[in-house]
């Protein structure tokens, strides 16, 4: 079957740095996005990787594994207003996403 | 950037109405829109898959006779929830992805919640 795994909660500290772990099992991939998600509102693109390596982009960085089958989203330089789930997502052989349950990012100040 | 809209973004209804929703690609041809269903604190369910002009594939638990869809242009999509209930009460998003370049990126759409009293 395909699967999906990533911590269901992190807690971080603001101004602190936070790693999100994703790990995947399909059937076929074509690429991994990283979505943000504030409560009550409809994700937003973060990231996108198909090929190994490190992808970065301001405070956020996304790093693929291929052979890993892992994936991990890096947020510096936190914020309050990082508070929200993220949603790591894997595009399998058909193209179709399957999505992970999500990790909810506390951030304390 | 890609926009898609949805309409309407709140809607409650009496059980055992219809509702019908709308997703519009407004600056990019999609020629396949998803629809998603999330509960709360819950990741998103996928509920069926849509290419213009063609009937929409269902996920498997998804009742096709229920939730309607028609995808009638490369722009447009709408989901019909037939005779509504509680349980139906849910945050539906839709998502859209073209072709462009060999971007599979899907846009999504501000979300519909719906309320069944």
């Amino acid at each position: 079957g395909q699967n999906i795994d990533q911590p269901t909660e992190m807690t971080a500290t603001e101004g602190a740095i936070v790693q999100i772990n994703c790990t995947y099992q399909t059937s076929g991939f074509n690429g991994l996005f990283w979505y943000q998600q504030h409560a009550g509102e409809a994700p937003t693109f973060l990231s996108y990787n198909v090929l190994d390596g490190l992808e970065e982009k301001g405070r956020f960085s996304s790093f693929l594994s291929r052979s890993k089958g892992y994936s991990y989203l890096l947020l510096k330089e936190l914020q309050m207003k990082d508070s929200a789930s993220y949603l790591c997502a894997v595009t399998d052989s058909n193209y179709q996403l399957i999505w992970g349950a999500g990790t909810k990012l506390i951030i304390k100040p | 950037g890609a926009v898609v809209s949805q309409h309407p973004s709140r809607v409650i209804c009496k059980s055992g109405t219809s509702v019908k929703i709308e997703c519009r690609s407004l600056d990019f041809q999609a020629t396949t829109m998803f629809w998603y269903r999330q509960f709360p604190k819950q990741s998103l369910m996928l509920m069926a898959t849509s290419n213009e002009g063609s009937k929409a594939t269902y996920e498997q638990g998804v009742e096709k006779d229920k939730f309607l869809i028609n995808h009638a242009s490369l722009t447009l999509s709408t989901l019909t929830v037939t005779s509504a209930h509680p349980e139906d009460s849910s945050f539906y998003i839709c998502s859209a992805r073209g072709l462009r370049g060999g971007d599979y990126e899907q846009y999504f759409g501000p979300g519909t919640r719906l309320t069944v009293t």
